[in-house]
């Protein structure tokens, strides 16, 4: 069974550019989610998607931050602008089990690592 | 927000050591989930506990999920240089979201 796909798997960007991020999950998983996880610290969610409708966004920094996933399948999150301090690892994961239920557990990706200069 | 905490932070052993970490909780949660990254990699799953009290194996790895709902341990017998990474926990109650814990860097001399 293919994992979770993400891609790129790095890049570096200029402050007040733009960048986006691709994730694919497991086949048949309708609940996705973004983190971003800061060098020496674990992941800390952005959204959750659960089959194409947003779940929990609450922590996802709307002004500069955003994620669709319009068919249920692949999702990508954006920046624009850019600043120093989202430079970190980008995590996709997913889940088979509706997210919140009993038995949940999360696969993740490999991430992307943003190096905003 | 809930938090977690790890400890230790990081730790130094031998090859064919055996090692304990935990993680605790400030709230009650009902699931435990604990994984292994590795540098340039993504978090990688290794155990999920789901109910207090119970015991969980996997291979050289055993992970409890603490009585009180509030606590989890992650122990690895006969370490290896394989071993070496960040494990990180994360719990949850129903009707939230995971919450990660900082991570314990663990690295194995051989």
């Amino acid at each position: 069974e293919a994992g979770v796909a993400q891609s790129p798997r790095y890049k570096i960007i200029e402050k007040r550019q733009s960048v986006a991020f691709w994730c694919n999950p497991i086949s048949g998983h309708a609940t996705l989610y973004w983190y971003q996880q800061i060098l020496g610290q674990g992941p800390k969610l952005l959204i959750q998607f659960q089959n194409n409708g947003v779940v929990d966004d609450s922590q996802l920094p709307k002004d500069r931050f955003s994620a669709e996933r319009l068919k249920g399948v692949d999702s990508t999150l954006k920046i624009q602008p850019a600043k120093l301090e989202d430079s970190a690892v980008y995590l996709c994961a997913s889940s088979a089990i509706p997210g919140q239920g009993a038995g949940e557990t999360q696969y993740f990706g490999p991430g992307t690592r943003l190096l905003v200069l | 927000g809930q938090q977690l905490n790890q400890s230790p932070q990081s730790m130094f052993i031998q090859e064919g050591e055996d090692v304990s970490m935990n993680c605790t909780s400030s709230s009650i949660f009902n699931t435990w989930l604990w994984y292994k990254q590795d540098p340039g990699e993504g978090p990688v799953l290794l155990i999920a506990l789901y109910k207090a009290g119970e015991l969980t194996s996997n291979g050289r790895l055993t992970a409890q999920f603490g009585i009180t709902r509030k606590d989890s341990f992650l122990n690895i017998s006969a370490s290896i240089p394989s071993d070496v990474g960040i494990y990180f926990c994360a719990g949850r109650n129903y009707g939230q979201n995971f919450v990660f814990g900082p991570g314990t860097r663990l690295s194995v001399l051989p």
